[in-house]
């Protein structure tokens, strides 16, 4: 079974708009990163966030994690355009040796 | 933009054919995986060599194989294509450690009629 879980599954918002996403998962976890997926094209990594970190900003990203909640969420402010993609959260869990578990993903549809 | 290629990135062959989907980095890193994907969904990894001469299986069982002849070089064999292996083919690298993130190529999209 996926270790992350990821809602909502779609979102659409329009240009200028913050785009929020969740992640939960299972087990404990080293570190939870978040990758971005446009259509058809390979995975761009985003953001690394480690266990004993709580927020990570980068650029118009902020990313919190909550491990006794087992839970991060994904924060895209004033989006574009050219945000639109699926985002997905992946785990490396503690016994993992570093392997990512990725959840199913959010599709962002940002209109102009 | 990463240093990680795929080919070909997309294929069409028929049942029972073999096929190599190809797999090379110049990075210099010693982890490389292989994840199946079909549209709208999780990532699966289905291989995995943490450097040359180590391969292992992922979570999802699968009927390919792969070699680690190579650092930069991971390629990935079906000896018999069929329909159910119909899929997108991600490949992606990392640095050894548990903190680096995961550099992906463009990902080959299999259809087999």
């Amino acid at each position: 079974s996926q270790q992350g879980e990821e809602d909502p599954q779609a979102l659409s918002i329009q240009e200028g708009e913050n785009a929020t996403m969740n992640c939960s998962y299972k087990t404990s976890i080293n570190n939870l990163q978040w990758y971005r997926q446009n259509s058809g094209r390979g995975l761009v990594h985003l953001i690394l966030i480690r266990s004993n970190e709580r927020e990570k900003h980068s650029g118009r990203l902020r990313v919190t994690l909550d491990t006794s909640k087992k839970s991060s969420s994904l924060l895209i402010t004033a989006s574009r355009a050219a945000d639109t993609a699926s985002y997905f959260c992946a785990t490396v869990p503690t016994d993992s040796w570093g392997k990512l578990q990725f959840g199913a993903g959010t599709q962002v549809v940002v209109t102009p | 933009e990463a240093d990680i290629y795929q080919t070909p990135r997309y294929l069409v062959i028929g049942t029972g054919k073999k096929i190599t989907l190809e797999c090379s980095q110049t990075m210099g890193h010693d982890k490389m995986y292989w994840y199946q994907q079909d549209p709208g969904m999780e990532l699966h990894l289905i291989h995995y060599s943490y450097g040359v001469n180590s391969t292992e299986k992922g979570d999802l069982s699968s009927e390919s194989t792969v070699s680690r002849i190579r650092t930069e070089h991971f390629p990935l064999t079906l000896e018999s294509a069929r329909p159910s292996h119909t899929s997108q083919y991600l490949c992606a690298s990392s640095e050894k450690g548990l903190y680096y993130e995961q550099y992906f190529g463009p990902g080959t999209r299999l259809t087999v009629t």
